[in-house]
């Protein structure tokens, strides 16, 4: 099994309400990711969890929330969200961070298909 | 700081032709991954091939291969028998592997339409 699942797909959701993201991975992977994409753009890193412990916030607002409730599952809280905040999020998992005692890490990010929001 | 520069932002070929795909980075660090990642049109981001900075020998994936050239820190990705399913966004990313976290930076992407 060498995917990355995401739900929902899509979502559509007003400047008040509250949602969340979530996403799935069974390989075994110990970091798990979130990243926006905009059409045409490259990924940007929003949060990173290494060993279910979040390890990298990139000076995401408040608005959202990660959680990380065990090794597989990962989680994207939303609230009061902002018409610029629609884009589609994107989860990704990997090995690990960077295990020096993980000699077969090859680095590579497994994405999900990603959740298309849009903020109204 | 690292940076990964895509100069190439659109680029079109014939189907079952040969295309280069540009890449070039700039860093301090020694060891280091490089990677190609393709998006298809609403599919997912996958791997297309990986490079590791201290292998000399040029990474190859089935039509897929790269031109590593470390010394002149570049990292082009040539597709071989284009293929109509080739059509996607293709991402250059850099990865350092000092340290424990190992974020990857990513280029703009170049846009690659593969017309029959």
């Amino acid at each position: 099994d060498t995917e990355v699942t995401q739900t929902p797909k899509h979502l559509v959701m007003g400047m008040t309400n509250k949602k969340s993201l979530k996403c799935e991975q069974h390989m075994g992977h110990r970091a798990m990711y979130w990243y926006k994409q905009k059409a045409k753009k490259p990924p940007e890193l929003m949060f990173v969890y290494s060993y279910e412990k979040l390890s990298i916030n990139e000076s995401v607002p408040s608005r959202f929330s990660p959680e990380c409730p065990n090794s597989s599952l990962l989680n994207l809280h939303l609230h009061a969200l902002q018409p610029e905040d629609s884009a589609l999020y994107l989860c990704a998992s990997s090995q690990n961070m960077g295990d020096r005692t993980l000699t077969t890490n090859t680095g590579e990010l497994f994405f999900g298909e990603g959740s298309r929001l849009t903020v109204l | 700081a690292q940076t990964v520069t895509q100069s190439q932002p659109e680029m079109s070929v014939q189907e079952a032709e040969t295309v280069t795909l540009s890449c070039t980075y700039d860093t301090s660090e020694n060891n280091y991954y490089l990677f190609w990642y393709k998006q298809p049109p609403s599919r997912q981001m996958i791997l297309v091939i990986r490079q590791e900075a201290y292998k000399q020998q040029n990474a190859t994936e089935n039509r897929f291969s790269v031109n590593f050239q470390k010394a002149a820190k570049s990292f082009s990705l040539k597709i071989s028998d284009s293929q109509l399913g080739d059509t996607a966004m293709y991402f250059c990313a850099f990865m350092r592997l000092a340290g424990n976290n190992r974020k990857l930076i990513w280029g703009l992407g170049t846009s690659l339409a593969v017309n029959p």
